[in-house]
């Protein structure tokens, strides 16, 4: 069965600091990997994907992430954040099923938060 | 701005009713997912539609059930609320073959509480 892992279920860091969201995967078949960011009361808008090609994929808002096929993982980091990076993030991975469609399987979230 | 809407924002019922809640794709996106994210979790996949079938489904009873319509509008209907069922409702929308998802748009959700 597929799962996904956030090690983290809360980050805080300080403003202007460095970051890094951890994700682990499993899965007997390929998969596609998203990160999502969820502000509250609001919906999920998407920050990054993998779907193949170079494993260092750069999203939105300066966030990247890099797919690493053998620890099966997809970190997430940003170099420098801001107060308006507070929110919730959430690792997923998309399946493909075999009555030909896609399941997409996200973890529980890692709650960062930027301190001024 | 995704495109994506949903109806109503916020929801209460008492247990053992009914709710039916709205979805409003993307143009152009024939396939929409629903999931429920409870308070403190992740969202978890309900089930799918394309094209007006339902094409996959989670771990959910049948007291969940769904329609799409020839516009790809989509709706979810709960029967029977318990109040276990209070959660935030996502509607996703995407396009391609099957719903292939290489990127899905969300709904901003409709936060359903049960008492």
């Amino acid at each position: 069965a597929q799962s996904v892992t956030q090690l983290d279920s809360q980050v805080p860091v300080f403003e202007e600091a460095p970051v890094e969201l951890r994700c682990n995967y499993s899965s007997s078949v390929s998969v596609y990997l998203f990160w999502y960011v969820q502000y509250p009361n609001q919906g999920l808008q998407l920050l990054l994907k993998y779907l193949s090609g170079s494993t260092l994929v750069k999203g939105i808002n300066g966030f990247e992430a890099e797919f690493n096929k053998s620890q099966t993982s997809f970190h997430l980091r940003k170099p420098s954040v801001h107060i308006s990076d507070t929110a919730e993030y959430f690792c997923a991975v998309s399946v493909r099923m075999k009555t030909s469609y896609d399941k997409v399987i996200f973890g529980p979230g890692t709650s960062l938060s930027v301190i001024p | 701005e995704t495109g994506v809407t949903q109806s109503p924002t916020h929801l209460i019922k008492t247990r053992g009713q009914q709710v039916t809640l709205r979805c409003s794709s993307q143009s152009g996106h024939n396939t929409v997912s629903w999931y429920q994210q409870a308070l403190g979790q992740g969202p978890q996949f309900i089930f799918q539609y394309y094209r007006e079938e339902e094409n996959g489904r989670g771990n959910f009873p049948p007291r969940f059930s769904g329609l799409q319509f020839p516009n790809y509008s989509s709706e979810l209907n709960v029967n029977a609320l318990e109040l276990d069922d209070s959660a935030l409702y996502l509607c996703a929308s995407s396009s391609g073959y099957r719903g292939r998802n290489t990127e899905a748009f969300f709904g901003q959700g409709t936060r359903l509480t049960v008492v």
